[in-house]
């Protein structure tokens, strides 16, 4: 059916990178976009960048910029997110989901999503 | 950016009872407004998009309305698994959003 099944928790050290995979199932893989989208403890919804799986073409929030790097395999539908120089304030659960109904110009939702990675920094 | 703000941040309310929740846009975002539900430990779920379609399974008890800058969710008679937060989050132009969130206890 459709999903999308994230890789397992992360603890890591301050200073280092941290890779978490998504794998999707059920649809064409590269007809819909990838978001990533994560959540600190207590916390609401940040989204951190996307991803075409098509053409491989990426969008990222000056936030992120530099940081972040969104890529997938077609071979395997899935999709990565890797995120560098990890700070206290990454500790969160990360999130992929699926772009439904996107535009040229808009976003369109998120659906499915994909049960959450918890990532760790902590020395 | 868009800034998203989302009234109440939390609610209390008893089953049967109608609730409505607000988000508000800092700027017009067409109608291009989604509602998402997250329950405790889980990945959020779409239940409304772009700001008045209802998403297949969600029961019709969520309704969805507004235009511009200013939108609300709707419950009409909430349940007991209607315990949850929910966000509100605009797709209209890139960095893509969220609400803060609010909570509704029963």
């Amino acid at each position: 059916q459709l999903q999308l099944v994230q890789s397992g928790t992360e603890v890591k050290k301050p200073g280092a990178s941290v890779k978490v995979s998504c794998k999707a199932s059920g649809y064409a893989f590269t007809s819909y976009g990838i978001s990533w989208v994560r959540q600190a403890p207590g916390q609401g919804l940040e989204w951190m960048g996307w991803i075409s799986p098509y053409n491989g073409d990426t969008h990222y929030p000056q936030k992120f910029q530099g940081r972040v790097t969104l890529t997938t395999d077609t071979s395997t539908s899935t999709a990565y997110m890797e995120l560098r120089s990890l700070k206290s304030d990454d500790t969160a659960v990360y999130y992929c989901a699926r772009n439904v109904g996107q535009t040229v110009a808009t976003g369109g939702w998120f659906d499915p999503w994909g049960q959450g990675t918890l990532v760790t920094v902590s020395s | 950016d868009i800034q998203m703000t989302q009234s109440p941040s939390s609610l209390s309310a008893s089953v049967g009872d109608r609730v409505t929740i607000t988000c508000r846009a800092s700027q017009s975002i067409s109608n291009y407004l989604n509602w998402y539900q997250q329950k405790p430990g889980k990945a959020p779920k779409v239940l409304i998009y772009p700001a008045s379609s209802l998403q297949s399974g969600v029961p019709s008890r969520f309704s969805g309305s507004g235009s511009g800058t200013d939108f609300t969710l709707t419950i009409s008679s909430l349940q007991p698994e209607d315990f949850a937060t929910y966000y509100c989050q605009q797709s209209y132009s890139t960095p893509w959003t969220f609400g803060q969130g609010t909570k509704v206890e029963i």
